[in-house]
This record gives structure tokens, sequence and C-alpha cells, in this order.
């Protein structure tokens, strides 16, 4: 079946790393996204990494893909206060219904 | 560059009422999207339009139509509105189905 699933709350001190974690079900995905949302706005892509990637590395943001387990998890180094928002995970599906299936997306709390 | 245009930002109606979102594209994408975003619930694709001239039911459209106007436009009509259509609603594009989606900021809608 179609899932995307995501723990919903993640709070960390500023300065200290947070991972965000995030598992799917289609193996036959192209891409993996990482998508931002902050207080009162859309959606923005993060990041993403292509399927055939076990890693991504963007400034303070890495992505670790491992398509075995079918887990996906976004690092954020040095958080700031400013990273406080809503981060969804989302994965292509490349069925006949080609969409994004979205998780429920993880809040994250940077506190000072 | 607008990227993906929504309108109104807020609006609130009375049970019963219909109303139109209207949504806006410059960028040229072949799929645009209708999803509703509620606490814990995620987001949840109302209707999607995979290219100009289809329309298709994503996982909640009971209550709602879609016009794909032309490739740009993409509006969300509610012929009665009901309290349970409370929901901040985003208009998204993407250059196909299951690409990267860009975001509008979204329509708060409140129903009473």
């Amino acid at each position: 079946g179609e899932d995307v699933e995501q723990s919903l709350f993640l709070s960390v001190r500023e300065g200290d790393s947070s991972v965000i974690n995030c598992t799917y079900t289609d193996s036959s995905s192209t891409y993996l996204y990482w998508y931002k949302q902050e207080p009162g706005a859309g959606l923005q892509l993060l990041t993403y990494i292509f399927s055939n990637m076990d890693m991504k590395q963007d400034q303070r943001l890495t992505v670790l893909l491992n398509k075995k387990d079918k887990h996906l998890s976004l690092r954020i180094a040095d958080t700031q206060t400013g990273d406080s928002a809503i981060y969804f995970c989302a994965e292509n599906h490349a069925g006949n219904n080609r969409k994004l299936i979205w998780g429920l997306g993880t809040s994250l709390a940077v506190n000072p | 560059n607008a990227g993906v245009t929504q309108t109104p930002k807020f609006q609130v109606l009375k049970t019963g009422q219909s109303m139109t979102l209207q949504c806006a594209q410059d960028m040229n994408h072949n799929s645009m999207y209708w999803y509703r975003q509620d606490p814990g619930m995620g987001l949840r694709l109302i209707y999607y339009s995979a290219s100009e001239g289809t329309t298709d039911k994503g996982e909640v459209p009971n209550g709602y139509n879609v016009s794909r106007l032309n490739k740009r436009e993409f509006s969300l009509r509610l012929e009665s509105a009901a309290p349970s259509q409370t929901s901040v609603y985003f208009c998204a594009s993407s250059e196909w189905p299951a690409t990267e989606a860009f975001f509008g900021q979204g329509t708060r809608l409140t129903v009473v």
C-alpha cells in the first residue's frame, strides 16, 4: 500500500543536531523529498534525494536513505530557532496514479 | 516570479454558502493540485489535474468540485459549505505528476 510515516514531534536545544525520520512503503519511488512549512505559510522544498543515492549533503542538511529498510532521515546540524517548522517527507508514487505521497509532518521545536 | 498564487487568503462562510478558491501558476506546469491541511491529518489531496483538460479525485473529494480552466488556472468550488470544510487549503503545481511540487501560501477557510 501507499504509506509514509513520520513521528509527529521533535524538540531540540539550539545548537544541537536534529534528526527527523521517515519510513515509506513504495520501493519503486524515484525521488524522496523533504519539505519545510513555516507557520502560516505554504510548503517549500528543502531538499530531495534520488533513490539510487545513499546520502546527500547540502550545507547544514544531510539526507540519508536506507533503501533496504525504506528509511529516510533528515539531519539538521547546529539547529537554530529559525529551523522551527513542520517538516514533511514525501515520496513519488510511480504506480498508475503517479502522485506524491505525504507523511503527516514532524513539528520541530527549537528551544533556546 | 510569482510562482503559485491563491486567492483569497482568508474567508469566512456561513453553512450552505458557496465559494470558489482560485489558483494560478506561472511556471508552465502541467499538473496542479488542491490539498487541505487539518491539525494531525497532514496534507490530504482533494482533487488534482495531471494535465490540462483532465481532473481526478484525490483522497477527500466529497463536497468539492474543480475546474482546470486552462494550463495556468485550477479552481476549487465548494457548492454548499459545511463546518467540516473548515481548513487550510493549498494549491500546488508540478511540471509532471509526482515531481517536485510548488505550493501557494494557502487559504484559511472557516465555515460557521
